[in-house]
């Protein structure tokens, strides 16, 4: 079985602070990968950044990096000086190797106010 | 290039009618898959296909048909509409199952 856990259903932040999403994951499987997506209030899911289990190394893009710990089965996201164009809901996602099933947290709805 | 296509972009149906939402996608891709969203639940997976001919279940199946006879086209039906179906259903494809999915825009349905 796997589980993604987004406990933060809700963060507001005032522009330009930082903030960090937290998903915490469960699965049996040494292989695996890790997923966010981007929902802007017009609905449509935007994919972020995938991430195996073999490669712990953090990723930063721009204003956003991601910290990958399987000591801690985590795999947060950061937004460094947020904007409000960064208001959405943010979903975490796991896939293991074997299987075919992609589950998703249930999401953490981010608002940015100016 | 259009992506992953679906429609309609609404429906609203009475309990007990049936439906196929429409979906399609022009990369090529071998796998696609239906969730359904739902208030604080994310994502869940109702049906998925690996190729043409090939369909299997999903986390939530239960009163959703799906069929894959091309590569391009996997539509969901919904054979008895139930109150409980109201839901954002979204389609995605992927090349294959590891890499990210691209999805469509959704179908918001709401059942009286």
């Amino acid at each position: 079985a796997q589980k993604v856990t987004q406990a933060q259903t809700e963060i507001s932040v005032v522009e330009k602070e930082d903030v960090t999403l937290d998903c915490v994951y469960e699965t049996r499987d040494t292989t695996y990968y890790l997923f966010w997506y981007k929902q802007p209030p017009s609905g449509e899911l935007v994919f972020l950044i995938r991430r195996n289990s073999f490669d712990e190394q953090n990723e930063i893009s721009g204003r956003y990096s991601w910290n990958f710990q399987k000591s801690t089965s985590s795999f947060n996201f950061t937004i460094t000086a947020s904007q409000v164009v960064d208001s959405a809901v943010y979903f975490c996602a796991l896939k293991n190797n074997a299987g075919n099933m992609l589950t998703f947290g249930g999401g953490t709805r981010l608002m940015v106010k100016p | 290039n259009a992506g992953v296509t679906q429609t309609p972009k609404f429906q609203v149906l009475k309990t007990g009618q049936s439906m196929t939402l429409q979906c399609a996608q022009d990369m090529n891709h071998e796998y696609m898959s239906w969730y359904r969203q739902d208030p604080g639940m994310g994502l869940r997976l109702i049906h998925y296909s690996v190729g043409a001919g090939i369909t299997d279940q999903g986390e939530v199946p239960n009163g959703y048909n799906v069929s894959r006879s091309t590569t391009e086209d996997f539509p969901l039906r919904l054979l008895s509409a139930a109150p409980s179906q109201t839901s954002v259903y979204f389609c995605a494809s992927s090349y294959s199952r590891v890499l990210p999915l691209h999805f469509g825009n959704g179908t918001r349905l709401t059942v009286t």
